[in-house]
């Protein structure tokens, strides 16, 4: 069965420093990969996706994540960290000929002025 | 843009009621999903639908029920209330086929048992 860990369900950064969250998974076969957010009393947002075409993927609010099958990972990533990321991150992956998304337990950002 | 409504954002009801939550999209996926959030232990799955009248079991279907009669709808039936499904519901649905399709979320029902 696949699975889905994040490393440190909170993290804490100060505004404008490096934004790095976590996110391993377990699949026999490279799956479709995706990171969420979500803001308070808000459902999830799709940031990013992975879907083979590149191994550097772009998402929106200036998050890219990075696919490394060697290491089953598919950490996110910003430069600079603004006060409006604080949020809940989530990272999910779907095997193929699945319909539904695994989630894993979600990071907490924090981002001190 | 993908529009999934969801009935109430936060809902009270009493142990032993039937309870229902109600979800809605206007995009004409076909699948449809209601997953479970609890602090700690992410989004847990409890049923999904691929089409109309047909359903799959999740992770967590223990104590709920499912209802699809139209494409659009999506319901999660809480058959006799209890403390323990306290909690953060959330629908989603996506398109199919198409592995790399994401799934589109309602704001969340937060449902308390008391």
């Amino acid at each position: 069965a696949q699975s889905v860990t994040q490393l440190g369900s909170h993290v804490s950064v100060s505004e404008g420093a490096l934004v790095l969250l976590r996110c391993n998974y377990s699949s026999s076969v490279p799956p479709y990969l995706f990171w969420y957010v979500q803001y308070p009393n808000q459902g999830l947002q799709l940031l990013l996706k992975y879907t083979s075409a590149a191994t550097l993927v772009k998402g929106i609010n200036g998050f890219e994540a990075e696919f490394k099958k060697s290491e089953t990972s598919f950490h996110l990533t910003k430069p600079s960290a603004h006060m409006s990321d604080a949020a809940e991150y989530f990272c999910a992956v779907r095997s193929t000929g699945r319909r539904a998304l695994t989630f894993g337990s979600g990071t907490r950002l924090q981002v001190q002025p | 843009d993908v529009k999934v409504t969801q009935s109430s954002r936060y809902l009270v009801k009493r142990t032993g009621e039937k309870v229902f939550l109600e979800c809605v999209q206007d995009m004409d996926h076909e699948n449809m999903f209601w997953y479970r959030q609890d602090p700690g232990l992410g989004l847990r799955l409890i049923y999904f639908s691929y089409d109309v009248k047909m359903k799959e079991k999740g992770d967590i279907p223990e104590g709920y029920s499912v209802s699809r009669e139209k494409k659009e709808r999506f319901s999660l039936i809480l058959e006799s209330a209890s403390t323990n499904q306290t909690s953060m519901y959330l629908c989603a649905s996506s398109l199919w086929p198409g592995g790399d399709q994401p799934q589109h979320f309602g704001d969340g029902t937060r449902l308390s048992i008391l």
